[in-house]
């Protein structure tokens, strides 16, 4: 099986201007989720999507949003880019089938988006 | 909320040796798991190991095993016989249900792990 793939690996943008990351779960996972990892903060939960609908928030502004297609591909979307917003943006996918315990709900990470705001 | 500490900031470890990476959380869940994630410096996350916390036998996987202590909150990693492809950040991470079928990942800050040869 192909893993996660995320695209671009790497993004320079200006502050002010706007970003979109674009994931790619496993196949068959239908549950993808996007964290942000600073050197200052680590690794931070922004949000998760589930057959296209987004199940789960981090605490991040509304500059930060997603959306998840049929194809379970999932981009993100970051507005107003500020110099604060550079850092690795992390993708995972798992199976994410509600309610079930096991080995369902292991997330496998994409390689990440590097993105650097000037 | 659920927070994950790691309080190793950086260790070492000769080659062949063995290491073991402290980890504590909290958390007034009962039904909960545990994992343990490597970065090495290609970025890419890879899940080591994870335990489930209804199961009190420790996980295992190779050279890695956990020692998992419910009562006082602990959930360490023992690398056996380290070698040098094991040089990476090592993340303690938590998640438990949190509604509609969601499962997030609170991580702690991480460990770096050197392996000197």
């Amino acid at each position: 099986k192909a893993g996660v793939t995320q695209t671009p690996r790497y993004l320079i943008k200006t502050r002010g201007q706007q970003v979109t990351l674009s994931c790619s779960p496993i196949s068959g996972h239908r549950s993808v989720s996007w964290y942000q990892q600073t050197p200052g903060q680590g690794l931070q939960f922004l949000f998760e999507y589930f057959s296209e609908t987004q199940r789960n928030k981090g605490n991040f502004p509304g500059r930060f949003s997603g959306r998840q297609f049929s194809n379970s591909r999932s981009e993100m979307n970051v507005s107003t880019l500020e110099l604060g917003d550079s850092a690795l943006y992390l993708c995972a996918s798992s199976p994410g089938r509600r309610g079930v315990s096991g080995r369902d709900n292991e997330q496998f990470f994409g390689p990440g988006t590097r993105l650097t705001v000037l | 909320a659920q927070t994950v500490t790691q309080s190793q900031p950086e260790m070492s470890v000769q080659e062949a040796e063995t290491v073991t990476l402290s980890c504590t959380y909290d958390t007034s869940e009962n039904n909960y798991y545990l994992f343990w994630y490597k970065q090495p410096p290609s970025r890419q996350m890879i899940l080591v190991i994870r335990q489930e916390a209804y199961k009190q036998q420790n996980a295992t996987e190779n050279r890695f095993s956990v020692n998992f202590q419910k009562a006082a909150k602990s959930f360490s990693l023992k690398i056996s016989d380290s070698q040098l492809g094991d040089t990476a950040m090592y993340f303690c991470a938590f998640t438990s249900y949190s509604g509609a079928g969601s499962y997030q990942l609170t991580f702690g800050k991480g460990t770096k792990l050197s392996v000197i040869p």
